[in-house]
């Protein structure tokens, strides 16, 4: 069956660091998202891709960078982790012209 | 999977009875509403849309009412059961399988 995966599930790294997180879907979507969670902010939008090449910054972009080589990943690049990045990251991907999104089970980060 | 304990409304609502979830978004020019359901350790789940020339759409127990004039959106789920029990999201985009803004959430509670 088609799915989308994130790895790791879990993450504790130290301020500083860099982190890349996965994601890999197998529906062939055009469209993935990278979503943040934290405690009253629900979910906000990081960065996202309309296709391979294609990467544009979402309402909370700084201090993170994507990039898509193919369709089936998008894996999401911490450049020097702060503990204000200590959140759980959602993947989606959807297809042109659908509404439906289709997430990742999500990924804990906990920068130290 | 993951989710975090957010500091939600809550909605509690006795087993058997209908559950209104409301939701006011921001962009008078989104063209596509939709409703997430995320149980714990989970991601969101796609439960219903309703695109910006519809009032209303029914699925299966479920009824997304949109309300252009006060920029409100409400999902009804009939017969409410423990499986409901849920984080429930509103998102709203520009366009089909475009980027998504999500609403801060409610938290429904089911009681036996």
């Amino acid at each position: 069956d088609a799915e989308i995966t994130q790895s790791p599930r879990h993450k504790i790294t130290e301020t500083g660091r860099q982190v890349t997180l996965a994601c890999h879907q197998t529906w062939n979507h055009n469209n993935m998202f990278w979503y943040r969670q934290d405690l009253g902010h629900g979910l906000r939008l990081i960065h996202y891709s309309y296709g391979v090449q294609d990467t544009n910054k979402g309402e909370v972009s700084d201090g993170y960078s994507v990039s898509r080589s193919n369709t089936e990943d998008l894996p999401l690049t911490l450049e020097s982790a702060a503990s204000s990045q200590t959140s759980v990251y959602f993947c989606a991907s959807s297809v042109t012209g659908g509404t439906e999104a289709f997430f990742g089970q999500g990924t804990r980060l906990t920068v130290v | 999977g993951e989710s975090v304990g957010l500091h939600l409304p809550t909605l509690s609502v006795q087993e058997g009875d209908n559950s209104i979830i409301n939701c006011a978004y921001s962009n008078s020019a989104s063209d596509y509403f939709i409703w997430y359901k995320q149980e714990s350790g989970k991601g969101p789940q796609f439960i219903i849309d309703i695109r910006s020339n519809m009032d209303k759409r029914q699925g299966q127990r479920v009824t997304v009412l949109l309300n252009k004039t006060v920029k409100h959106l409400s999902l009804q789920i009939a017969a409410t059961q423990p499986g409901d029990s849920a984080v429930y999201f509103c998102a709203e985009g520009g366009a089909a399988g475009n980027k998504l803004t999500f609403g801060g959430g409610t938290r429904v509670l089911v009681k036996p």
